[in-house]
């Protein structure tokens, strides 16, 4: 079984710029998460999707960041304009849907923003 | 909303013996307690969870302990080698489904 797949690994932009990262889920996944990994500490989330429905954006800046998953399949996190601060590693996790039971969550290698 | 305080935030051992990692949450609601594994530069990896009807699961040198009245769970790893060193996350869901992950615990086993 293929596991979640992210591209690119490495992204290096100057500030102001717009940037895009991708995710592929777990065949059969119905939910997909967006989650930021600053250095030294634990992943947060920042969006997740249950089929194309975003539930909980809760912690998603809406002023530059937007996400999408159009045929409930793969995802695309934008960020636009990029600030020196989104320096970070930007993970991608599906499950199956949770329902009333919390499923396994398993994650994609993450892309590494740079901003310069 | 959920708070996870996870402990000790580093931890070095010798290569054989035990390392006892621990996570306290907040709500009692939560019913689900993975744990992950994240090497340098590599994606967090589910290593074991356990849910909350039971009080301990074991997968051949880690076991995960879970203490509900407490609100605390552990994980625990045995014999422990080399390739154990990495950093490890405890994770709790809050009600809204998602995963509140610990501080991070940075393991290093001397050979």
């Amino acid at each position: 079984e293929a596991g979640v797949v992210q591209s690119p690994r490495y992204k290096i932009i100057e500030k102001k710029q717009p940037v895009a990262f991708w995710c592929n889920p777990i065949s059969g996944h119905n939910t997909l998460y967006w989650y930021r990994q600053n250095l030294g500490q634990g992943p947060e989330l920042l969006i997740r999707y249950e089929n194309e429905e975003a539930v909980d954006d809760s912690q998603l800046p809406k002023d530059r960041f937007s996400a999408e998953r159009l045929k409930g399949v793969d995802s695309t996190l934008k960020i636009q304009p990029a600030e020196l601060g989104d320096s970070a590693v930007y993970l991608c996790a599906s499950s199956l849907a949770p329902g009333t039971v919390l499923w396994p969550q398993h994650f994609g290698d993450g892309t590494r923003l740079s901003i310069l | 909303g959920e708070n996870v305080e996870q402990h000790p935030s580093t931890l070095s051992v010798q290569e054989g013996d035990s390392a006892v990692i621990k996570c306290t949450y907040s709500d009692s609601a939560s019913n689900y307690f993975p744990w992950y594994k994240q090497e340098l530069g590599k994606r967090p990896q589910l290593i074991i969870d356990i849910r909350s009807n039971v009080g301990e699961k074991k997968d051949q040198r880690i076991a995960v302990t879970l203490n509900k009245t407490a609100k605390h769970f552990s994980l625990h790893i045995t014999e422990t080698q080399p390739e154990d060193s990495a950093v490890y996350f405890c994770a709790v869901p809050s009600n809204t489904g998602k995963l509140i992950f610990g501080q991070g615990t940075t393991l290093q086993v001397k050979p």
